[in-house]
């Protein structure tokens, strides 16, 4: 069935470095990857996003690589920084319902903590 | 300000009881969505809504329902037959039609008494 593999579940860094968070997916009809930030007790928040027919894009420190032939994407932050201590989450999206619903299949989360 | 609000924060439950989650957005958004989520998981998919009084289940229904008597609203019920009710639920909504992110809500986290 459809599934999305995340890792590390947990990852710990020091202030200043770079993180790192890969995803795969099973589904090769998914077109959409989003990820998500949540903080505790909060809802996730979208912090960036990908298209099947992109292969990287980049929002600052935050970049998202995407390898459709392998089913593999991942998120890369840059200069970490304490507040950048969260759960992450990335999902897979495709159209499930007739009149054109997407349904996401989220991973199970990393949980980042960005040491100062 | 354009978002989803859930209520309330925080809902306990005794047993045999039925309780129902709200959740309201103003974004104008045609598609609903409920998830529940629990430690170590992910989100996973309990109902979802493309437009008003159709709604389909999603991965984990059973024990739960929904209404969507207006666009703005998505309310989620979870009824006594929910045996492990436990757990944090969000609720989130999207365009649709279009390959457009969601937005979620802040959740609403669910205890038994």
């Amino acid at each position: 069935g459809e599934n999305v593999e995340q890792h590390p579940s947990t990852l710990s860094v020091q202030e200043g470095d770079s993180a790192v968070i890969k995803c795969t997916y099973s589904d090769s009809a998914s077109n959409y990857f989003p990820w998500y930030k949540q903080e505790l007790g909060k809802g996730p928040q979208l912090i960036i996003d990908i298209r099947s027919n992109v292969g990287e894009k980049k929002d600052q420190r935050i970049a998202v690589t995407l390898n459709k032939t392998a089913k593999h994407f991942s998120l890369h932050i840059t200069e970490t920084q304490p507040e950048d201590s969260a759960v992450y989450f990335c999902a897979a999206s495709r159209v499930v319902h007739r009149s054109g619903t997407y349904k996401y299949i989220f991973g199970t989360g990393t949980r980042l903590k960005v040491l100062a | 300000d354009g978002g989803i609000t859930q209520s309330p924060k925080y809902l306990f439950r005794k047993e045999g009881q039925n309780v129902t989650l709200s959740c309201e957005q103003n974004l104008n958004h045609d598609a609903m969505y409920w998830y529940r989520q629990d430690p170590g998981q992910g989100l996973r998919l309990i109902y979802y809504s493309q437009i008003v009084n159709d709604f389909q289940k999603g991965d984990i229904a059973e024990g739960y329902s929904v209404s969507r008597e207006k666009k703005e609203s998505f309310p989620l019920t979870v009824t006594s037959a929910q045996k492990n009710p436990t757990a944090f639920y969000l609720c989130a909504s999207g365009p649709g039609q279009k390959n457009q992110p969601q937005h979620f809500g802040d959740g609403t986290r669910l205890s038994i008494l």
